[in-house]
């Protein structure tokens, strides 16, 4: 099975900028969850997607979105950037649901910086 | 409401000496609890997990972790350090469910010396 993985792994954008991260989960699995991890920092929970719906937010502005794909795949956005956005924005797979319970599997990263 | 606390944010072992790196949780419901471990720009890995089965869960990597309900803790212990266990750990707590949205702790950067 594939694991978790995230594009790109790199980039920079300009303050006021808008920025695309993507996120293909494991096979498999049907719930997406986005974290940012600023220096030095542990994981902060932005939003996880569970079947193509929001199932959850974190203390985020509405500036921050996502979507899930039917293949469930993912996307974060985030407008209006800020340089305080600068940091490792992480994705995790996981299965929910009927019974099934799979721990989070978590893809390497995008490291977001924000000049 | 849930949180974590990780008690210092480093650590230093010689090579061979017990880790020991220490995690307390809070949580209005019976929690799930994990630590992961983070090396130098990489994801996170699953070291283990407690899920309300046994009260001392085995992990990966010789590391192993005991849930004290009493004490609001889930400290991670390894009898022996070895300089590949440098990295970063992270205590996480979620709520009993499937959704694993996860509460990180601020992490602890372990440093193995030879």
């Amino acid at each position: 099975e594939t694991g978790v993985t995230q594009s790109p792994t790199h980039l920079i954008k300009t303050r006021g900028q808008q920025v695309t991260l993507r996120c293909s989960s494991q096979s498999g699995h049907n719930t997406v969850s986005w974290y940012q991890q600023a220096l030095g920092q542990g994981p902060q929970f932005i939003f996880q997607y569970y079947r193509e719906e929001e199932n959850g937010r974190g203390n985020f502005p509405p500036r921050f979105s996502g979507l899930q794909f039917p293949n469930y795949s993912s996307e974060l956005n985030v407008n209006a950037l800020e340089l305080d956005d600068s940091a490792l924005y992480l994705c995790a797979s996981s299965t929910a649901g009927q019974g099934m319970n799979t721990e989070a599997f978590f893809g390497q990263g995008t490291r977001l910086t924000v000049v | 409401a849930q949180s974590v606390t990780q008690l210092g944010s480093h650590v230093s072992v010689s090579e061979g000496a017990l880790v020991l790196l220490r995690c307390n949780y809070s949580s209005s419901v019976p929690p799930y609890l994990f630590w992961y471990v983070q090396y130098p720009n990489q994801g996170l890995q699953l070291l283990l997990k407690y899920t309300s089965a046994a009260t001392l869960v085995k992990g990966i990597n010789g590391f192993e972790a005991e849930f004290k309900k009493s004490e609001t803790s889930f400290h991670l212990t390894k009898p022996s350090a070895h300089m590949s266990d440098a990295a970063e750990y992270f205590c996480a707590v979620s709520r009993m469910d499937s959704s694993y949205k996860l509460i990180f702790g601020s992490g602890t950067r372990l440093l193995v010396r030879p």
